[in-house]
């Protein structure tokens, strides 16, 4: 019953290293989303991938890449992380799109940036 | 101004309150509306969601919708320990979800 797996749970990075966070998820999912969340701002979506081979800015998007891997995998890539992208950062995966039948979130990565 | 205000607490009660989580929302084309509960360190679940206006319930959660004042709210009876969480509101439109910032809540024994 493993749902959505995000790796790592935790990860300090120096300012300009780069790192990929890694997701996957096994109810055959059409589609998957990556959100930050940080104090008193709720959660903002990065990026989402409505379906296999597709990607789109959400929210927040600079500073970040996606890659939608197959239908189970979505990535997420900092390029040259910042103290900003302190956060931690959930990724989601829903059967039918945005809203109509709920997220399934994994547990989520802790992130500092220092 | 938030598209999605909540109060964020903490909101403190004993066990066996009736416990009232409430939204208020800005955006007229918000069509649907969901809760999600989250456990320290955890991701958020799906609690409850709901389409129109009027109450929805779900064991002892009840979600209770009123477009016409924009006011979304979650009702726990009998609330136990095991509650102890933070209760996300989400309002959603078209391709968008929006998320309200959560409301700790702490039911002591």
């Amino acid at each position: 019953n493993a749902g959505v797996t995000q790796t790592p749970k935790f990860q300090v990075l120096k300012t300009g290293q780069s790192m990929t966070l890694q997701c996957a998820q096994d109810m055959n999912h059409n589609s998957m989303y990556w959100y930050r969340q940080d104090p008193g701002m709720g959660l903002r979506l990065i990026y989402y991938s409505a379906s296999e081979g597709t990607t789109d800015k959400g929210e927040v998007p600079n500073g970040y890449n996606v890659s939608r891997l197959n239908k189970r995998e979505f990535s997420l890539r900092l390029e040259s992380a910042a103290p900003s992208q302190t956060s931690v950062y959930f990724c989601a995966s829903s059967e039918a799109g945005v809203g109509l039948d709920g997220y399934t979130f994994g547990s989520g990565t802790r992130l500092t940036v220092v | 101004q938030k598209e999605v205000e909540q109060d964020p607490g903490p909101l403190s009660v004993p066990e066996g309150a009736i416990v009232s989580l409430n939204c208020t929302y800005s955006n007229s084309a918000f069509q649907y509306f969901m809760w999600y509960r989250q456990y320290s360190r955890k991701g958020p679940e799906l609690l409850m969601y709901t389409y129109s206006s009027g109450n929805k319930e779900d064991g002892r959660f009840t979600a209770q919708v009123d477009k016409s004042s924009k006011y979304i709210s979650l009702f726990i009876r009998d609330s136990q320990p095991s509650d102890s969480a933070t209760y996300l509101c989400i309002a959603g439109g078209g391709n968008k979800l929006t998320f309200g910032t959560g409301t700790q809540l702490k039911v002591e024994l």
